[in-house]
Parts: C-alpha cells; sequence; structure tokens
C-alpha cells in the first residue's frame, strides 16, 4: 500500500537557526498537506500543495511540491520557540500521514 | 462557530471490553474521518463517514466500526478491546468527499486499555 516518510524523526536546533523536514512517497500524490502537532494538541492544517513544483510561502515557512508528485519538504528560517512541535506530511485520498518530524528549539 | 468537538477526553477501559466514541464536525462540514494516533506516531487513517455511509477504509478489522447521523455528527465503536487499542483517537471534518480538502481535527480522545 500507499506509504509516506519523513526525515528525520527530531531535529534539535538553536533559536535563529533553519530546520527542513522532507516528505516522501511510495507513489504520486495527486496533493499534499501539512500540519502542526503541538505537545499535547492535536494536528492542525498548515497548507496543501496541488500542483507539480509548488512552492509556497507563510511568512518564515516555505512549503514545495516536487515535480514528480512524489516528494515533499517543508523549510522554517531562523527558527523560533512557537515553532516547538511535530509537522507531519499527509497525502492521498485516505490523507495517509508520516510519522512526522518532532522540531524542538533551544532558545 | 463550534470547531471539531469530541467526547469523552479520556476513557479507560478493560481488555475485551467494547466503547464508543463521539465526534461534532465544524459547523458547515459534512465529511468525518477517523484517525488513530499511537503515541510518537502520526495519525493512522480508520474510515470516513459521507452522506451517512462509510465512504473510505484503512487498514483496521471489522472491531472497527462507526457511524454518522443526520446531523452530520459521527461515532466510532470499537468492540473487544486488546491493549493494543490504547492510542489518541482524532475525528477530523472536511467538507465534501474529495480528499483535497483540508481537515479540521478535534482535540481527540485518549482511551487505555488495561
Amino acid at each position: 500500500g500507499q506509504q509516506v516518510m519523513q526525515i528525520p524523526q527530531y531535529q534539535h536546533v538553536q533559536e535563529g537557526e533553519d530546520f527542513t523536514t522532507y516528505c516522501n512517497s511510495s507513489t504520486t500524490l495527486s496533493n499534499i498537506q501539512w500540519y502542526k502537532q503541538r505537545p499535547g494538541g492535536h494536528p492542525v492544517f498548515l497548507i496543501q500543495l496541488v500542483k507539480s513544483g509548488e512552492v509556497k510561502k507563510q511568512k518564515r515557512l516555505t512549503f514545495q511540491f516536487g515535480e514528480a508528485k512524489k516528494n515533499s519538504s517543508l523549510h522554517i528560517t531562523a527558527t523560533q520557540t512557537t515553532d516547538v512541535g511535530t509537522y507531519f506530511c499527509a497525502g492521498g485520498g485516505k490523507l495517509i500521514f508520516g510519522q512526522g518530524t518532532e522540531l524542538s528549539v533551544k532558545p | 462557530d463550534a470547531g471539531v468537538t469530541q467526547s469523552p477526553t479520556h476513557l479507560i477501559k478493560t481488555r475485551g471490553q467494547q466503547v464508543t466514541l463521539r465526534c461534532s464536525p465544524k459547523s458547515g462540514h459534512d465529511t468525518v474521518s477517523w484517525y488513530q494516533q499511537a503515541l510518537g506516531q502520526g495519525p493512522q487513517f480508520i474510515f470516513q463517514y459521507y452522506e451517512e455511509e462509510e465512504r473510505q477504509r484503512g487498514n483496521f478489522p471489522d472491531r472497527f466500526s462507526g457511524h454518522q447521523f443526520p446531523n452530520y455528527s459521527s461515532e466510532l465503536n470499537v468492540n473487544a478491546l486488546l491493549l493494543g487499542d490504547s492510542a489518541l483517537y482524532l475525528c477530523a471534518s472536511s467538507f465534501g468527499l474529495e480528499g483535497s480538502y483540508e481537515q479540521y481535527f478535534g482535540p481527540g480522545t485518549r482511551l487505555t486499555v488495561t
């Protein structure tokens, strides 16, 4: 069946450093969504990418969808302590989630 | 405008028992999906309900069943509970059947099976 993999599993950064998480699917995706889950919270929708090669920005966050629509990335510039949480990518009709990348930020 | 609500917040059950979890979708949404999230893992899709019918199902046994009511609220039932069913159960609502719509998640129900 379809699988969505994310790397790295954990990322510890100093406040102000950049952060990137990568998402790879075993099959072509019609779209990909990104969610953030704060510790003890529930996933919150960040963005959806639909087009091949699409790039979207939300303030310090940059999202990319690969040309083959099988991979995606989320890049955070100059991390802040408020960025702490687990970032998930999800794709496919059944919204298959990756395992997530847990980001911790040291002030 | 109320978001997605779930009840109960926490639940402790004994192995072999049955449990029912409830979800009310965000106002204006007609599709409800259920996910199981084990500690340290991403949410795993259980099934999706639209127009009171199960439309898609993930890789979960028949012990997991659900229902959607005319007001779009939904229930998740799990029979013959196993220790491995301990997890956070998330309900997510969206509009329409297409997987391209963002999912609004509820706070979840933490189920512990002893």
